[in-house]
């Protein structure tokens, strides 16, 4: 019941590319911009992916974020083992003024 | 480099508060860029944003509708640090709490976490 809908599971074989969606609606993802947060297990959620496709000092050029309309995707190209993990996308909500989430997507890299 | 350091207790029992504290390091909570959240993890609710305060000028707090009722999020800034009191917790409020710091709309500074529990 996330606000943010996105797929529970995702996975690819090491250098595939990936992506995983994030739909949401006009009050959210249509208003404003979009975070990516990756997630190892036990550890806090990292920023990722930062105003919708900048990613910060660190964070490899594999990753990548696009966003039309309501709906954004993370794109990981030449998949690697350390990058099994939890991703969350994540924007501002105007009605509930309030930040919001996706549900998660556990990426397996095979 | 900005550090977050949570401290509290990990159980609570059911109807009593839930009080965390979070001490920043390398940014003042004071500052007039960055905003001080609360937001929770649990396997049945994913992450969920509590609240904030932050300060511009004055001090601003805003809150998730669901937590409006029993949620208050005060600064400290003698201390330098931010707070998160939940009134009347319920089991559901089981979850790991993250005190995270906000600056230009992106979560760019989590504290470490903490499980608390409630139970009896």
């Amino acid at each position: 019941q996330s606000v943010l809908t996105q797929p529970p599971s995702a996975s690819g074989t090491p250098g595939q590319r990936v992506t995983i969606s994030c739909s949401g609606s006009s009050s959210n993802i249509g208003r404003d911009i979009v975070n990516w947060y990756q997630q190892l297990p036990g550890t806090a959620p990292k920023l990722l992916i930062y105003s919708n496709n900048q990613r910060p000092s660190g964070v490899p050029d594999r990753f990548s974020g696009s966003k039309s309309g309501t709906s954004a995707s993370l794109a990981i190209s030449g998949l690697q083992s350390e990058d099994e993990a939890d991703y969350y996308c994540a924007a501002w909500d105007g009605s509930l003024n309030g930040w919001v989430f996706g549900g998660g997507t556990k990426l397996t890299v095979l | 480099q900005v550090q977050l350091q949570q401290s509290g207790p990990g159980l609570v029992k059911p109807s009593q508060t839930l009080s965390l504290t979070c001490a920043i390091s390398g940014d003042s909570v004071s500052s007039n860029s960055a905003a001080w959240n609360w937001i929770r993890q649990s396997p049945s609710r994913g992450l969920e944003w509590l609240g904030r305060t932050y300060y511009r000028s004055k001090w601003y707090n805003d809150y998730a509708v669901s937590m409006k009722s029993r949620i208050a999020i005060n600064p400290d800034t003698s201390k330098n640090q931010f707070s998160l009191q939940l009134n009347s917790v319920t089991p559901e409020d089981t979850a790991v709490y993250y005190c995270v710091r906000l600056v230009g709309g992106m979560a760019d500074n989590w504290g470490q976490g903490t499980l608390v529990t409630v139970s009896s």
